[in-house]
């Protein structure tokens, strides 16, 4: 089952703009990760947020969780023509034996025109 | 090297084919995963292997046969599958003790179309 939901599903910007991208999901959380993803291609780890944070930033990204909300959103500023990717948040939990469980949301497809 | 390898890149098979995919990381990860994913939705996890077992089976069917040979190493075998099956099939790997907060790195994955 789909942990997280993205909002909104499509964002068209222009280059230089910022785009704001929403997730919530439902269950409680040790972190909660962004990833993004070229025209199906694989996916590449952005950021991690961890339950007890609320604010995270990392180059042009700024993340945000509010755990009361079960949400957090993501923050691209001054967007450029290269950031144009679909962008999937995903709850961790882990599942023993060594290893974890990411559960992704829908993904939000970000274009952004030069 | 934070590269993971998947091949093929693309795979076309009948329906009563067998084949298989492979992926490979030098990282030095004991955790290994596969995902399907479906045009225009997000990746749903199949399987993990955590120090060369298997430890979650996502009620995937049985035409769909992972195996762990090394821990480098993952394959997928495939056999009579289904038209909708057809999807991109995703490796992933993390690291040894599989903390949640361990980056998942993905490969590119294998684009499989089943006719």
């Amino acid at each position: 089952s789909q942990q997280g939901e993205e909002d909104p599903q499509a964002l068209s910007i222009q280059e230089g703009e910022n785009a704001t991208m929403n997730c919530s999901y439902k269950t409680s959380i040790n972190n909660l990760q962004w990833y993004r993803q070229n025209s199906g291609r694989g996916l590449v780890h952005l950021i991690l947020i961890r339950s007890n944070e609320r604010e995270k930033h990392s180059g042009r990204l700024r993340v945000t969780l509010d755990t009361s909300k079960k949400s957090s959103s993501l923050l691209i500023t001054a967007s450029r023509a290269a950031d144009t990717a679909s962008y999937f948040c995903a709850t961790a939990a882990n599942i023993g034996a060594g290893s974890y469980q990411l559960t992704f949301g829908k993904g939000t497809k970000l274009s952004v025109i030069p | 090297d934070t590269e993971v390898t998947q091949t093929p890149k693309h795979l076309v098979m009948g329906m009563t084919n067998k084949k298989s995919l492979k992926c490979e990381q030098h990282m030095g990860h004991r955790a290994m995963y596969w995902y399907k994913q479906k045009a225009k939705k997000p990746p749903e996890l199949m399987f993990v292997y955590s120090y060369e077992k298997l430890s979650i089976n996502e009620s995937v069917p049985s035409r769909f046969s992972p195996e762990c040979p090394n821990s480098s190493l993952l394959n997928l075998h495939l056999h009579a599958l289904q038209p909708e099956d057809s999807a991109l099939y995703l490796c992933a790997s993390s690291q040894a003790g599989g903390r949640s907060t361990d980056t998942q790195y993905f490969g590119p994955g294998t684009r499989l179309t089943v006719l």
